[in-house]
């Protein structure tokens, strides 16, 4: 059964950067039929795309965050990261890492990061 | 970018009714569309993929329906268990941008 789990500090200071990573388990993130993803949601709101990797490395990202984000991919180790640059308390979210096809079918169980000093 | 708009934002029914939940594109996706249900604290669980494509271990009251702007959520007879907020998200775009719908949260009357 796939798992992928998110890690990270889970407080983060304004104008730092967030960094967390994505380990899945019971499945290569070699794979060629999936995309590797992290989606937010800051409390009590919706969901937002972050950003988007394929195991080849090729990314894909959110416009309004394009400028602040970087996702990676250490095939390796099966796990990949984000990096969100300069953030501020709207950054305050649960950050999930996900596998998708055509629709993202496995998920992590998410993690609360808080931007505050 | 391809906007998606759901209908209602939040919704209150018994257990044992018909629900339905509409989504709107701002432009066609075909079929690209997937739907989700959040409970508290937990991370979205895919319930309906490519509109009307059940997931594996999905319960068959769930269906969905539309093609091009358009799609519906139908939950046939509402067990206590469906009570929770639920997301559309377009993949017409997939890989370069994914979009989610602003979700419907669907409460107990």
């Amino acid at each position: 059964q796939l798992q992928l789990q998110e890690s990270g500090p889970g407080l983060v200071k304004p104008s730092e950067t967030l960094s967390l990573t994505c380990t899945v388990s019971g499945g290569s993130i070699s794979s060629s039929s999936y995309y590797w993803g992290w989606i937010r949601q800051p409390p009590g709101k919706g969901l937002e795309w972050i950003g988007s990797i394929y195991y080849s490395g090729s990314t894909y990202y959110n416009p309004s965050l394009k400028s602040r984000v970087t996702i990676s991919v250490d095939t390796s180790k099966n796990q990949f990261s984000l990096k969100l640059s300069s953030v501020t308390a709207a950054d305050t979210a649960v950050y999930y890492c996900a596998r998708r096809a055509v629709a993202s079918d496995y998920w992590g169980q998410g993690t609360l990061v808080t931007v505050s000093s | 970018d391809i906007q998606m708009t759901q209908s209602p934002s939040s919704l209150s029914a018994s257990v044992g009714d018909r629900v339905t939940i509409t989504c709107r594109a701002s432009q066609s996706i075909s079929s690209y569309l997937n739907w989700y249900q959040q409970k508290p604290g937990k991370a979205p669980k895919l319930l309906i993929y490519a509109a009307s494509s059940l997931q594996s271990g999905v319960p068959s009251r769930f269906s969905g329906s539309g093609s091009g702007t358009d799609f519906t959520l139908t939950i046939s007879s509402l067990q206590p268990e469906d009570f929770a907020t639920y997301y559309c998200q377009q993949s017409y775009s997939t890989p370069r941008s994914i979009t989610f719908g602003q979700g419907t949260r669907l409460e107990i009357k």
